[in-house]
């Protein structure tokens, strides 16, 4: 199973709005709504930020969401702080009770 | 609220075996399905696989044969065993919760990781 593409690094100024692109096939993004998204810090735990597409869990800010357009998954960073600085990645279901995570993406606020 | 924690011995020579322990708090551990995760420097995160409630367990392909993990209910714990452990087994190892007792929910308790060295 290969991993859903992620852009490798993006960035962003404070309050600028930025978008993290996770495009898979018509075998895992492209046919399940369970796209999720987690922020990595280093030295902490992962925490999960976008659960099935574009359901936010409590306590994440709504700076954060979730959309998908075919095999394509996007998450939409807005009114960008520097706190958001970290790697994010992307994870599918792809059936047969697997998942497979993207490859990742590095955001550095400006 | 869960809480979650790795460890492990830390450093391994290439051809052992190595356990990594996942101590988990407030009592979720036996309604859920329990993943373990890696990140190896530099690299991103890689899927290893999950323990069921029922004790089943289900591995990313690359990991058959060569992992297997288990449950101790009696410490709150799961363990993840790797045997033949070469170089590219170094990494980050999270232990992560599958939302709402389900296989393929996303994870939304992880630990902090443990840093394993081979």
């Amino acid at each position: 199973q290969s991993a859903p593409t992620q852009p490798a690094s993006v960035s962003g100024s404070p309050g600028q709005s930025i978008s993290i692109s996770c495009t898979g096939t018509n075998s895992d993004v492209g046919t399940y709504n369970l796209v999720s998204w987690y922020q990595l810090h280093p030295g902490k735990a992962p925490k999960l930020m976008i659960y099935e597409v574009s359901k936010r869990p409590s306590g994440v800010s709504n700076r954060f969401s979730g959309s998908k357009s075919a095999n394509t998954a996007s998450l939409t960073i807005s009114r960008l702080q520097a706190e958001d600085e970290a790697e994010y990645y992307c994870c599918s279901y792809v059936g047969n009770s697997n998942v497979v995570f993207g490859g990742g993406t590095k955001l550095t606020v400006l | 609220q869960v809480h979650v924690q790795e460890s492990g011995p830390g450093l391994v020579r290439p051809s052992e075996t190595l356990t990594l322990k996942c101590s988990i708090s407030n009592g979720s551990l036996g309604r859920s399905y329990w993943s373990w995760v890696r990140q190896a420097p530099g690299r991103g995160l890689e899927w290893i696989g999950y323990l069921s409630p029922h004790d089943t367990v289900n591995f990313d392909a690359p990991m058959r044969g060569r992992a297997t993990m288990e449950r101790d209910t009696s410490n709150n714990e799961v363990s993840l065993t790797l045997s033949f452990v070469t170089v590219a087994d170094t990494a980050v190892y999270y232990c992560a919760r599958h939302a709402d007792g389900i296989n393929y929910a996303h994870l939304d308790a992880w630990g902090q990781g443990v840093l394993v060295t081979v």
